[in-house]
């Protein structure tokens, strides 16, 4: 039933450590999205994937690392972890072309570099 | 650039109206939208608005747009507490791709 779904919901991991998170959605979207909410609960987008391409990269540190092995999927990879990258990372998914296009989150994962 | 601003915070009395404002800086923004957020939770869209219309009606909820000022409001009718949540500004940006630009979200808190 689930849309958007992400796993795991909550990571806890030390410094300099290697994670990743997963990205799912069933709705047959072609465009996929990774954002990050800081404490302060603002909402910047890092990447969006069109039907496996990278369209959207903002400004972010090469040690995040999307991947997409289909339209249904994003990944999101982070290497050698930092205090700095504790957040909330929301995936989201929509359709693509013109017009009105919703973009549908998922539940977040709450990462805790410790 | 593009950037979306709004007031931090909100305090209503339950059954009173909430309005919460917005400021976005891109005039060439085509669509602008209203999100919430519920603790610990995803974010739902509530609402949206195309750039050439002026006002949107959807139950209690009430979208304004001035486009000459780039102020889009959110007008909640009847505030209930299960209304309490972070309500976000967003635009779609500029450049082809449908990427949104958020403000820093309003926290409304409905008191009895």
């Amino acid at each position: 039933d689930t849309a958007v779904s992400q796993t795991p919901k909550y990571l806890v991991t030390q410094m300099g450590n290697d994670k990743s998170i997963k990205c799912e959605q069933n709705l047959g979207h072609d465009t996929m999205y990774w954002y990050k909410q800081d404490s302060k609960k603002f909402l910047k987008i890092m990447f969006s994937y069109n039907n496996k391409e990278l369209i959207i990269n903002e400004t972010v540190p090469n040690r995040f690392s999307p991947k997409s092995p289909d339209k249904a999927h994003l990944n999101l990879h982070i290497n050698s972890l930092e205090l700095g990258d504790s957040a909330v990372y929301f995936c989201a998914s929509s359709l693509s072309g013109t017009g009105f296009l919703e973009q549908f989150f998922g539940p977040g994962t709450r990462l805790t570099v410790l | 650039g593009e950037d979306v601003e709004q007031s931090l915070f909100l305090s209503v009395r339950e059954g009173d109206s909430s309005v919460i404002n917005c400021t976005y800086t891109d005039s060439s923004s085509t669509y602008l939208y209203w999100y919430k957020q519920e603790p610990g939770a995803g974010l739902q869209l509530l609402t949206y608005i195309f750039s050439n219309m002026d006002m949107k009606q959807d139950q209690r909820l009430t979208v304004l747009l001035n486009k000459k000022d780039k102020h889009l409001s959110l007008r909640i009718a009847d505030t209930q507490t299960g209304d309490s949540a972070i309500y976000f500004c967003a635009e779609r940006g500029t450049g082809g791709y449908n990427k949104l630009i958020f403000g820093a979200g309003t926290r409304l808190a409905v008191h009895p």
